[in-house]
């Protein structure tokens, strides 16, 4: 089944301890990104990837990493967490062009900074 | 500065009924593309409209775009209480690989 999957679902956590959380996708598709949305301001994206190698900031990069070593594979990196990251996160994938192209989301994960 | 913006923020209608929801933008755009967002859940997608196109159809779905106002419209026909979710917006940004989402109209379908 062609699908994108994250992990962890839901995380609680506390302010400064690193996380990372996975995203990996089955269709082959170039393209990547995170997006996190918070009530009354939808979802914002921030950070993307066209392909293996190649990232690039979205609107709220701050606080955020990424790396694109697999092209399956794009982790996002929280190094030194704080309780404004507390939001729900969501990773998307695409064959082409974010442009004209259908992007495939994940289930989202839930984190939580205490 | 936010893309694309949904109105109404919510909608309630009866079972049956249509359902309109639109969509405003600022900047000019490549296409522009409607999801659906069960709650807490991943967005899925719905229909894509090129900027050179009018009105676009999919199932009880009928997209339209409006270049020259920069907005765009999602009616859902005869509604069924499984189109209960968030509607979403989102737009490209010429010449930037960015999809910029709206903030979505809560969409809820009474028995």
């Amino acid at each position: 089944e062609a699908q994108v999957t994250q992990n962890p679902r839901y995380l609680i956590t506390v302010t400064g301890k690193k996380l990372t959380v996975t995203c990996s996708q089955n269709m082959n598709h170039e393209y990547m990104s995170w997006y996190r949305q918070d009530p009354g301001l939808g979802l914002r994206q921030i950070y993307y990837s066209m392909n293996v190698e190649v990232t690039d900031k979205g609107d709220v990069p701050e606080g955020y990493k990424v790396s694109r070593k697999e092209k399956r594979n794009f982790p996002l990196i929280l190094e030194s967490p704080s309780p404004n990251q507390t939001s729900l996160y969501f990773c998307a994938s695409s064959s082409g062009l974010v442009s004209n192209t259908e992007q495939f989301f994940g289930p989202g994960t839930r984190l939580t900074v205490l | 500065s936010q893309q694309g913006e949904e109105d109404p923020q919510a909608l309630s209608i009866q079972e049956g009924e249509n359902a309109t929801m639109n969509c405003s933008y600022k900047t000019s755009i490549n296409n522009l593309q409607w999801y659906r967002q069960n709650s807490g859940r991943g967005l899925v997608h719905l229909i894509l409209i090129r900027s050179n196109e009018r009105e676009k159809h999919s199932g009880r779905l009928r997209v339209t775009l409006d270049t020259s106002k920069k907005s765009s419209s999602l009616l859902i026909t005869a509604s069924r209480a499984a189109d209960t979710a968030s509607y979403f917006c989102a737009t490209d940004r010429r010449g930037a690989q960015k999809l910029v989402f709206g903030q979505g109209t809560r969409l809820t379908i009474n028995p």
